[in-house]
């Protein structure tokens, strides 16, 4: 199947500071990525969608501009937390979509745990 | 609206048990359905996915999801459980195109010797 990866994994970041987090999807092209945001123990919170060479389109009460969102080519998507503060701290997941499956099935990248102290 | 109930938050059988995991969907389009599992600290992995046709359909590691369009239900199944199954499973519903897929908020699954 299709193969989608995030980078860092982890990461651990004083209060103030940004962090980006890369997604890419390694043997398909990507036109849409998703950007989850998960929380201990719960289901999945879709914060914004991601299109190839657009803006991204934010779900509502997600701060666009607390959470950058640049998807320059085809298989990189990139989130980057600006200021981020310790209420930001999540597990982040990205997901894109196969259009040689049909555009209808999302691959999900491993996550990325964020810690901000 | 749509929305992906599932009704048991978490579920305990013992090892070579079967299984099954109820998933309730409303959605206003032709629905596309998905299981997904999610081990701790992991992303999500496909299970198996109902687009059209056979409506039982099979998946990996041993499972299977049957689509009932008349009870808006698309439950999990596997006939024997391993201890490695334990995980959380999603239920997500989609429709073509570009439209985000609307999750379940999960089923734990533990599983005993």
């Amino acid at each position: 199947g299709a193969v989608v990866s995030q980078h860092p994994s982890r990461v651990i970041c004083k209060s103030g500071t940004s962090v980006k987090i890369e997604c890419r999807s390694l043997d398909f092209q990507a036109t849409t990525m998703f950007w989850y945001r998960q929380f201990p123990k719960q289901s999945l919170m879709l914060m914004a969608t991601s299109n190839e060479g657009s803006k991204a389109t934010y779900e509502q009460g997600v701060e666009k501009d607390k959470f950058l969102i640049n998807h320059a080519s085809l298989t990189l998507s990139t989130l980057t937390v600006t200021s981020a503060h310790p209420e930001d701290s999540s597990f982040y997941i990205c997901s894109a979509r196969d259009p040689g499956q049909g555009g209808e099935t999302q691959y999900f990248g491993p996550g990325t745990r964020l810690l901000v102290l | 609206a749509q929305s992906v109930t599932q009704p048991d938050i978490h579920i305990t059988v013992s090892e070579g048990a079967s299984l099954e995991l109820r998933c309730n969907y409303s959605y206003g389009a032709t629905p596309y359905l998905f299981w997904y599992v999610q081990s701790p600290g992991q992303g999500l992995q496909l299970l198996l996915k109902y687009f059209s046709g056979d409506t039982l359909v099979q998946g990996i590691k041993g499972f299977e999801a049957e689509f009932k369009r008349s009870q808006s239900s698309f439950n999990l199944r596997k006939p024997s459980v391993h201890w490695s199954d334990a995980a959380e499973y999603f239920c997500a519903v989609g429709a073509w195109g570009n439209t985000p897929l609307v999750f379940g908020k999960g089923t734990r699954l533990s599983v005993i010797a």
